[in-house]
């Protein structure tokens, strides 16, 4: 079965700075997608970027990046000059590509806070 | 295009009572699924859709039951509520298809407690 682990529970960032959260996941599958979906006080999930795990190429979204190690299995975010409006939970999540399913396997996510 | 849309926005039950949340999207697409979020667990998968007629259990299904009879609609019915299935709950639609394929749209989500 397929995991998601995101290890840091809460991360804090001024304001313009650049933040960089952590994922990792584990699964036997070669083809699958990875997502960070945000989650701002009114709890509404926002899709913030996805990575196909056959592209080598790091999928960028303005100010949004990640860095994907598929052989380390890990799916960072990096988020570059950071506004207010970035503090939100974020959370990272994986789908199989091979499978007719509808299944999106969450971690537990991690709470940004950004400082003026 | 209203995306995906829930209804009730919250509800409270008493235990032991039954009720439908309600689930609609208008983007034509062919899945659909239901999700709860609890404190410190992320977003646990209940039930999925990949078409009209065919459903799935997916991690934590007891105590709902669902039904596909349309594209466009996807209720969670909770049979008998319990304190355990306080939560917010989140129903998402994804197309098989297309450049959006497997992109999961989110509605706003709808807050329950049983007391």
């Amino acid at each position: 079965a397929q995991t998601v682990t995101q290890s840091q529970p809460e991360m804090s960032v001024q304001e313009a700075e650049t933040v960089t959260l952590s994922c990792t996941y584990d699964t036997s599958e070669s083809d699958y997608y990875l997502f960070w979906y945000k989650q701002p006080p009114s709890r509404q999930m926002i899709l913030v970027i996805r990575q196909e795990a056959y592209k080598q190429q790091n999928a960028t979204e303005n100010r949004f990046s990640v860095n994907f190690q598929k052989a380390a299995k890990s799916f960072s975010l990096k988020i570059s000059d950071s506004q207010l409006g970035d503090a939100a939970m974020y959370f990272c999540a994986y789908r199989s590509a091979t499978l007719r399913t509808d299944k999106l396997i969450f971690g537990t996510g991690t709470r940004l806070q950004v400082f003026p | 295009n209203a995306g995906v849309t829930q209804t009730p926005k919250f509800q409270v039950l008493k235990t032991g009572q039954s009720m439908t949340l309600q689930c609609a999207q208008d983007m034509n697409h062919e899945y659909m699924s239901w999700y709860r979020q609890d404190p410190g667990m992320g977003l646990r998968l209940i039930h999925y859709s990949v078409g009209a007629g065919i459903t799935d259990q997916g991690e934590v299904p007891n105590g709902y039951n669902v039904s596909r009879s349309t594209t466009e609609d996807f209720p969670l019915r909770l049979l008998s509520a319990a304190p355990s299935q306080t939560s917010v709950y989140f129903c998402a639609s994804s197309p098989y298809r297309g450049m959006a394929k497997n992109i999961q749209y989110f509605g706003a989500g709808t807050r329950l407690s049983v007391l």
